[in-house]
C-alpha cells in the first residue's frame, strides 16, 4: 500500500527557476527522507527529517517536515540541469517498511 | 568503502522461467532490503534480512523469495516468471534494521520478461 502522495508527477523547468515538490500523506511517519535517483542508478539519499516543522537546507535544496508529521516538501531554488532526476520522499514508521511516494520527474533544461 | 552491488546488471528471460538475483551490502552493513521499482508502481517493498533473518515481508506473491547469508550477501529469487515481473529490482543496504535507518541503495538489476 502507497501511503504517500506525491505531487506534480512531472515537471519541466528552465535553468534558474524555483519550484516544489510535495508529499502527502493521511498517516503519520516518525520520520521521512527525501532521495534523487538519476537514471540508471539506484536511489540517493538527500536527507531525513525527523521533527514535526523541521526545516532543513542543503545547498539550494529546502526540506520542510509538516508540524503533524504527515506531509513534507522540497524548494529548490535556481535550478540547474544537475537537479535533473527522480526525487522520491519515503515515511518511516516503527514496525513497517519504509514507504515509498510514486516520486517527482524533474527535468531541468539549459 | 565501496557501494552496495548487484548482479546481473540487466537480464531478459521469458515467462515460466525463474530468476535469481544477486545482492552484496557494503562491508558491515547487516540490513539488506528489496524493492521492485515500476513505472506504474513505484518502489515497492519486497522484504528485508538482518543476520540471516527474514525482519519484514511486502505484498507479493510467494514466487518472491530471498536468503541472506552470513557474510550480508543476499540473492532474491523469482519463481514462474509473468510479464509483470519485468521491472528494476533494487537492493538497499544499511548498518541496522529498520525503517527510519539510512538506506543505501545499489544500481539495480534491469529485468525484462518476454
Amino acid at each position: 500500500t502507497q501511503l504517500l502522495e506525491q505531487s506534480p508527477q512531472f515537471l519541466s523547468i528552465q535553468e534558474g527557476e524555483n519550484l516544489t515538490v510535495y508529499c502527502n500523506s493521511s498517516s503519520v511517519f516518525s520520520s521521512l527522507q527525501w532521495y534523487r535517483q538519476e537514471p540508471g542508478e539506484g536511489p540517493v539519499l538527500l536527507v531525513t527529517v525527523v521533527t514535526g516543522g523541521e526545516v532543513k537546507k542543503l545547498k539550494r535544496l529546502t526540506f520542510q517536515f509538516g508540524d503533524a508529521r504527515k506531509d513534507s516538501s522540497l524548494h529548490i531554488t535556481a535550478a540547474q540541469p544537475g537537479d535533473t532526476g527522480l526525487y522520491l520522499c519515503a515515511g518511516a514508521r516503527p514496525g513497517y517498511a519504509l514507504n515509498f511516494g510514486k516520486g517527482t520527474s524533474l527535468l531541468v533544461t539549459p | 568503502k565501496a557501494g552496495v552491488t548487484q548482479t546481473p546488471r540487466y537480464l531478459i528471460k521469458t515467462r515460466g522461467q525463474q530468476v535469481t538475483l544477486s545482492c552484496s551490502p557494503i562491508s558491515g552493513h547487516r540490513s539488506v532490503s528489496w524493492y521492485q521499482q515500476t513505472p506504474g508502481q513505484g518502489l515497492q517493498f519486497l522484504f528485508e534480512y538482518f543476520s540471516e533473518t527474514q525482519r519484514n515481508k511486502g505484498n507479493f506473491p510467494g514466487r518472491f523469495s530471498g536468503r541472506q547469508f552470513s557474510n550480508s550477501r543476499s540473492e532474491m529469487n523469482v519463481s514462474t516468471l509473468e510479464l509483470g515481473d519485468s521491472a528494476l529490482y533494487l537492493c538497499a543496504s544499511s548498518t541496522q534494521s529498520g525503517a527510519g535507518e539510512t538506506q543505501y541503495f545499489g544500481p539495480g538489476t534491469r529485468l525484462l520478461v518476454l
